[in-house]
């Protein structure tokens, strides 16, 4: 119940495109939902976090799309850049426990040029 | 650079050796935790403490593991006896409240 479930695995688009990468959680407990990039030898660096009062948050061309009802939320790449190539999590935690984060398997994004 | 350090960056050592790992946090953070990766997957929560206390611990960290946070500020992440599965990047992070995590850049340990 505390495993958050990513896919795909990996992803490749070409420059321009929009990868989707989805999450689905069991724990109900769960109310904060962050999306975390991180590139090779780096640590993770946060992205765009949601909670579940909202459906939708964008940040620049980065779109979190989240359905309560599923237990599922999305991140969607608009204009995708090469630069975007990394590795992508996205995680839960309830805030008002630990605040620890539940993190996904990841998935290895590459843009093409 | 006033984001949170870890170090060394890299620790080589041959089993059933000890190893320390130290982060510093953002200053002024009030939580601190730890978190392991290995290979092709997400990081793992290890253990989280707020300001000195240390309030939670997962069931990977071993007896052969040991977290400190004296006076509320950086931390140190002790390995005993290591061994090979013991490989991975340890990573830190700190926030200030419950949200957001900033993470360091990590300390990637090898067991020979």
């Amino acid at each position: 119940q505390q495993q958050v479930k990513q896919s795909p695995q990996s992803l490749i688009v070409q420059k321009g495109g929009i990868p989707i990468i989805n999450c689905a959680y069991e724990n109900t407990a769960f109310d904060y939902f962050p999306w975390y990039q991180q590139f090779p030898g780096k640590g993770p660096a946060l992205l765009i976090a949601i909670r579940p009062d909202v459906s939708e948050k964008k940040e620049g061309r980065f779109t979190i799309s989240f359905n309560k009802s599923a237990k599922q939320f999305s991140l969607h790449i608009m204009d995708s850049q090469p630069g975007d190539s990394a590795t992508y999590f996205c995680a839960a935690s309830t805030p008002s426990n630990t605040g620890k984060l539940i993190f996904g398997q990841g998935t290895t994004l590459q843009v093409k040029p | 650079d006033t984001g949170v350090s870890q170090n060394p960056r890299h620790k080589i050592t041959k089993r059933g050796q000890n190893v320390t790992f130290r982060c510093d946090p953002i200053s002024e953070h009030n939580r601190l935790y730890w978190y392991r990766q290995t290979l092709g997957q997400g990081p793992e929560f290890l253990t989280y403490f707020q300001n000195e206390a240390q309030l939670e611990k997962s069931r990977l960290l071993s007896d052969r593991f040991s977290a400190e946070r004296p006076k509320g500020s950086f931390s140190t992440l002790e390995i005993q006896r290591t061994e090979q599965g013991d490989s991975a990047m340890y990573l830190c992070a700190s926030s200030l409240g419950a949200f957001t995590q900033y993470f360091g850049p990590g300390t990637r340990l090898t067991v020979l």
